[in-house]
């Protein structure tokens, strides 16, 4: 099956600077990859989708990349806050029927 | 509106019991899915369902069972409880026939087994 990593298991930065969290996969390339927050004790809420044939997508602060040389998507949060602390999920979905494919994220603190 | 909603919040079973985890939407999607949520595994799919009348199994369906009559209802069986099995469970939804849409979360379900 096809398999999508974040390698960090936990990120700290200080308030105010860009925090980039990484999600890369293996074989070819998704379809789609989104980008999810899950605060504890509640489920994940969606942010950002991003297909392959595009290279970035903003909303706000937020910024997503989707590099397929690298197999790899970056997510970063310009002008971080503590209130953006929370546990940053990507996902894979490849084709059809497929399901979504999730990566066991990053827990993101950002420090006053 | 409720969107997802999951029941029960909390739930502790002993070894070898049965119980239904209860999953609803009110947006009338028609895809709907199943995840159990352990640590330092991430969100793991058990089964998913593209429509009324349709399921699949995902990564881990050992152990539970669904069946989807509606579109609105997803229940997840655990026919015989097993240590293995606590976890915190998400039932999601998405508006398309597949998951390519944005997945709308439940607020999840605890469940331990004793």
């Amino acid at each position: 099956s096809q398999k999508i990593e974040q390698n960090s298991e936990a990120l700290n930065i200080q308030e105010g600077k860009t925090a980039t969290l990484t999600c890369n996969y293996t074989n070819y390339s998704p379809a789609y990859l989104q980008w999810y927050r899950q605060d504890p004790g509640r489920g994940p809420v969606f942010l950002l989708l991003i297909r392959e044939n595009e290279k970035e997508k903003r909303k706000e602060r937020l910024k997503v990349t989707f590099d397929t040389t690298l197999k790899q998507s970056l997510f970063h949060i310009t002008a971080s806050q503590p209130a953006d602390s929370a546990t940053y999920l990507c996902a894979r979905f490849d084709s059809g029927n497929t399901p979504l494919v999730f990566g066991k994220g990053t827990r993101l603190s950002v420090i006053a | 509106n409720a969107g997802v909603t999951q029941t029960p919040k909390f739930q502790v079973l002993k070894t070898g019991q049965s119980m239904t985890l209860q999953c609803a939407q009110d947006m009338n999607h028609e895809y709907m899915s199943w995840y159990r949520q352990d640590p330092g595994m991430g969100l793991r799919l058990i089964h998913y369902s593209v429509g009324a009348g349709i399921t699949d199994q995902g990564e881990v369906p050992n152990g539970y069972n669904v069946s989807r009559s509606t579109t609105e209802d997803f229940p997840l069986r655990l026919l015989s409880a097993a240590p293995s099995q606590t976890s915190v469970y998400f039932c999601a939804t998405a508006g398309g026939g597949t998951a390519t849409d944005t997945q709308y979360f439940g607020p999840g379900t605890r469940l331990t087994v004793l």
